[in-house]
């Protein structure tokens, strides 16, 4: 299976802060389609997920762009670009090129 | 506007089957590129995929959860199903079902409210 690490586990930032969020593949995640399909999901306490970035770097319906994705193959970056309040929750990175589907273990971003 | 429903037994015993129901509308399984997937969250852990299904009826599963998974559907109703046998303590977790769709990215842009699901003797 794929194993994708995402670094940190826990980020505390301050309203305004600008942070990034990395996840590591194991393998290349350049589908034979061309496609990468690489997501970025946020969990709001209590909530379901919610998904912010498909394909690497597209922005979600609804989603502020104040957040971004970006990569290529194995390493790819979430960035929020001024942190707000309701941006608090933990967020996954999920792949979906090789069998099985697999999520990373889950960045916390708290509001310091 | 696209909703999802999770619909399961709340609590169960260890070795029984564990049939999910999730109930949608805004969108149909019948429809060339649609789908719905299951994921699974023990309470305070992580994300696990356990199965898609697409609009032509394939199927794909999660191969850690070995044989003990079916997902299935009823166009008709709007309807997609997961069921989930000989189940132990492991397997407690809140299950969500979610919109698989080629248009918009493919995977997961919307999500139910998820069911909590307890195995306990």
């Amino acid at each position: 299976d794929v194993v994708l690490t995402q670094t940190p586990s826990i980020l505390s930032a301050t309203i305004g802060q600008s942070v990034s969020i990395s996840c590591r593949s194991s393998q290349s995640l350049l589908d034979s389609d061309g496609n990468t399909y690489l997501y970025w999901f946020l969990q709001r306490p209590g909530q379901s997920p919610q998904r912010l970035i498909y394909l690497v770097s597209n922005l979600g319906s609804g989603v502020p762009n104040r957040f971004s994705g970006s990569g290529s193959g194995t390493d790819f970056t979430l960035k929020i670009s001024g942190v707000e309040a309701e941006d608090l929750g933990v967020y996954y990175c999920m792949q979906a090129t090789h069998a099985p589907l697999t999520f990373g273990s889950g960045t916390k971003l708290e509001i310091k | 506007q696209v909703t999802l429903k999770e619909s399961g037994p709340g609590i169960l015993q260890p070795s029984q089957t564990l049939s999910l129901t999730c109930t949608f509308s805004g969108f149909s399984l019948s429809t060339y590129g649609m789908g719905v997937g299951w994921i699974r969250q023990p309470s305070g852990k992580g994300l696990e995929w356990l199965a898609n299904i697409w609009w032509d009826d394939d199927k794909y599963y999660n191969p850690s959860l070995k044989n003990r998974l079916t997902i299935s559907k009823d166009t008709s109703n709007n309807q997609a199903f997961l069921k989930i046998t000989n189940v132990d303590t492991a397997d407690t977790a809140t299950y969500y079902c979610a919109r698989i769709g080629i248009y918009d990215g493919t995977y997961y842009p919307c999500w139910g409210q998820g069911t909590l699901v307890t195995v306990s003797s």
